[in-house]
């Protein structure tokens, strides 16, 4: 079974511009999970997805949006890109969601936003 | 809010020995879940090992085995046997068991080094 896929791997914006990123779960699985990591602040939470509906979302500006599609896959927009949003953007699918009784979240390999 | 704390940033190992990445976490909830995954070099983050908290035996995964201590909100993570690909990023994480909240709250990382 193929793995979570984000695209595209890496990405180098300018300040003001906005980007989407894009992150296909794996089969089967309905709730996808977007996560920023940096090196000061560490992982965090940005949302979660389920059905097509969104579940939580973290504490981060209006700027970052998301949304998922029929088939599961999933985007993340970024406007009005700042210096502060470089990081390593990470994608998760699972079964069920995180906390789910049997479930497990499977990462992809990360997409890297450099804004300069 | 939920917090996850791991007080070694850097630890180290010789090749073949034991290491024990320590990991506490603070919550008011009775029932969640807790995780290690392992972050190498090439950014895939990878489930290590997963406890249910309503579970008092301790997680095992091969040379992988959890210390959890529900009381002391504490869970421990046990490498035997280091081998040099078990360098890499370990990040704690806690996810609720209740509805409404489907996300991991991560620590902020032990990096370890194997030394041959």
């Amino acid at each position: 079974k193929a793995g979570v896929t984000q695209t595209p791997r890496y990405l180098i914006k300018t300040r003001g511009q906005q980007v989407t990123l894009s992150c296909s779960p794996i089969s089967g699985h309905r709730s996808v999970s977007w996560y920023q990591q940096t090196p000061g602040q560490g992982l965090q939470f940005l949302f979660e997805y389920f059905s097509e509906t969104q579940r939580n979302k973290g504490n981060f500006p209006g700027r970052f949006s998301g949304r998922q599609f029929s088939n599961s896959r999933s985007e993340m927009n970024v406007s009005t890109l700042e210096l502060g949003d470089s990081a390593l953007y990470l994608c998760a699918s699972s079964l069920e969601g995180p906390g789910g009784s049997t479930d497990t979240q499977y990462f992809g390999p990360g997409t890297r936003l450099t804004v300069l | 809010a939920q917090t996850v704390t791991q007080s070694q940033p850097e630890m180290s190992v010789q090749e073949a020995e034991t290491v024990t990445l320590s990991c506490t976490y603070d919550t008011s909830e009775s029932d969640y879940y807790l995780f290690w995954y392992k972050q190498p070099p090439s950014r895939q983050m990878i489930l290590v090992i997963r406890q249910e908290a309503y579970k008092q035996q301790n997680a095992t995964e091969n040379r992988f085995s959890v210390n959890f201590q529900k009381a002391a909100k504490s869970f421990s993570l046990k490498i035997s046997d280091s081998q040099l690909g078990d360098a890499a990023m370990y990040f704690c994480a806690w996810a609720s068991s209740g509805a409404g909240s489907y996300q991991l709250t991560f620590g902020k990382g032990t990096k370890l080094s194997v030394i041959p």
